[in-house]
């Protein structure tokens, strides 16, 4: 079955130093699009980086890189020189294809929220 | 400018008193979905559409229901709300060969 593990519930990390979300997920199908969302304490989800499951290599949107290991079946977000905006939930998602036997409908994890310390 | 709205953003009502909220987008997307957001459990699907007058049930349908009509609308309809559908809904659409969803900007659903 489709699963997103984001095992991580609180995170701290100081002002401009980098950190790592982790983000495990399982899957039969082939194709798939991984994601990561921002969720701010005024609740709107912001995309910030997509993965797709053949791509060769790692997303990188600005601050944010996407550590994809295909193999181990983990996407983890790192965020470099973190800012007090940072501070949020951050969900990790996947999407599989649409098609006669998948929703496509997107899998998310519990989230981690994150806390940038000034 | 591109985007999906969802209306009311917020909403405090009581138990069976019946309720819709719209969701439209202006991307002529074809894929549109709801979610429901609750403490500890991420989002999960309630209902999704892939084109006008398709709809199918996602992963927590009970006590939902959905129409599309037109290809921009997407209401979540509530026929008798009770306290367990408290939550932040988002609203979802895409194209169907895309990977990516845009989402509303959600509404919070208060039954008392």
């Amino acid at each position: 079955a489709q699963k997103i593990t984001q095992t991580q519930p609180g995170m701290f990390v100081q002002e401009k130093e980098a950190v790592t979300l982790d983000c495990t997920y399982d899957t039969s199908d082939p194709s798939y699009g991984l994601f990561w969302y921002k969720q701010p304490s005024s609740g709107e989800m912001i995309f910030l980086i997509y993965q797709g499951s053949y791509d060769q290599q790692n997303a990188t949107e600005g601050r944010y890189s996407l550590n994809f290991q295909k193999a181990r079946k983990s996407a983890n977000l790192v965020i470099s020189a973190s800012q007090l905006g940072d501070s949020a939930m951050y969900f990790c998602a996947m999407r599989e294809g649409v098609g006669s036997s998948n929703t496509g409908k997107l899998i998310f994890g519990q989230g981690t929220t994150l806390q940038v310390k000034p | 400018e591109a985007q999906v709205t969802q209306n009311p953003r917020y909403l405090i009502t009581v138990t069976g008193k019946k309720l819709t909220v719209t969701c439209s987008q202006n991307m002529n997307h074809e894929y549109m979905s709801w979610y429901r957001q609750d403490p500890g459990l991420g989002l999960r699907q309630i209902y999704y559409s892939m084109n006008v007058e398709v709809t199918d049930k996602g992963d927590v349908p009970e006590g939902y229901k959905v129409s599309r009509k037109e290809k921009r609308n997407f209401p979540l309809i509530l026929e008798s709300p009770s306290p367990n559908q408290t939550s932040l809904y988002f609203c979802a659409s895409s194209y169907l060969g895309s990977y990516e969803q845009y989402f509303g900007p959600g509404t919070r659903l208060t039954v008392t």
